[in-house]
C-alpha cells in the first residue's frame, strides 16, 4: 500500500470548515483513499473513501486531485465533537486486508 | 454505535497468564479484523478472518492466536502475557464485497492491563 503523509496537528474554529490534507504521491491506479478518525481511545470510525472522483456523504467531503497524488478531507461545519485524530489510508490488493495506520492528524476544534 | 461488540471492556491480569477477547461482527459481515493499539506502537493490524478462514496476517506475535467460529464471532487468544502486551485491542468487521465496499467498522475495544 502507498505511504501517506499528514500534518501532525491542526486547529480549526468551531463552525468553520476543517480541511485536512494528505499526500500519497506513490499511489497506484487501483488503490483507494480511505479516511478514518479516532476520538480519544474509542474505536476508529470510518468517514469516507474514494478512488478518483470527489465524494460526499453525511459526514464529510473527499477531494482527490486529478493526478491522485494528494487528497483533502473536508468537514464542512466543524463542531467540538469533531476533535479527533484523523487517518488517511491508501489501500491496495482490493482493500481486503488490514488497515495500515500512520500517526494521522490531531484535529483540535477551538470554541 | 458501529454494530460491532467486544467483551470484556476491561481486563486486568498478571504476567504469564492467558486471556481470551471476544468480538461479534455486524450482522452480515463476513470479515473480522483484530488490531492492537499501544502508546509506543500506535494502531497495528494483527490478523484477519473471512468466513471462518484466516485471510491475512499482520504484526501478530506467535503467543497470540485467533479464530472465527461458524456464527462468525471471533476470539483473540493472548498467552504468556508480558507487561508490553498492555494495550487496547480493537475488533473490526466489514462486508468485504469488493474493493469499493471494504470500509471497516470498529468495536469499542478491550483494554488489557498486564501487571
Amino acid at each position: 500500500d502507498a505511504k501517506t503523509t499528514q500534518p501532525p496537528s491542526m486547529d480549526c474554529a468551531e463552525g468553520r470548515a476543517a480541511n485536512l490534507p494528505c499526500n500519497h504521491s506513490t499511489i497506484s491506479g487501483n488503490e483507494y483513499v480511505y479516511w478514518y478518525r479516532q476520538i480519544h481511545s474509542q474505536g476508529p470510525q470510518y468517514i469516507i473513501h474514494g478512488l478518483k472522483n470527489n465524494e460526499t456523504n453525511e459526514m464529510a467531503s473527499l477531494i482527490i486531485t486529478e493526478d491522485r497524488k494528494s487528497s483533502t478531507l473536508i468537514l464542512p461545519h466543524a463542531t467540538l465533537r469533531d476533535t479527533a485524530v484523523y487517518y488517511c489510508i491508501v489501500r491496495g490488493r482490493g482493500g481486503a486486508d488490514g488497515l495500515t495506520f500512520g500517526k494521522g492528524t490531531h484535529l483540535i476544534i477551538q470554541p | 454505535d458501529s454494530g460491532v461488540t467486544q467483551t470484556p471492556k476491561h481486563l486486568i491480569t498478571a504476567t504469564g497468564q492467558r486471556v481470551t477477547l471476544r468480538c461479534s461482527p455486524r450482522s452480515g459481515d463476513l470479515s473480522v479484523y483484530w488490531y492492537q493499539q499501544s502508546l509506543d506502537q500506535g494502531l497495528q493490524f494483527l490478523i484477519q478472518y473471512y468466513n471462518g478462514e484466516e485471510r491475512a496476517k499482520g504484526n501478530i506475535l506467535e503467543r497470540f492466536s485467533a479464530q472465527q467460529f461458524p456464527d462468525l464471532h471471533s476470539e483473540l487468544n493472548l498467552s504468556s502475557l508480558e507487561l508490553g502486551d498492555s494495550a487496547l485491542y480493537f475488533c473490526a468487521s466489514s462486508e468485504d464485497r469488493g474493493p469499493a465496499y471494504n470500509e471497516q467498522f470498529f468495536g469499542p475495544g478491550t483494554r488489557l492491563t498486564v501487571l
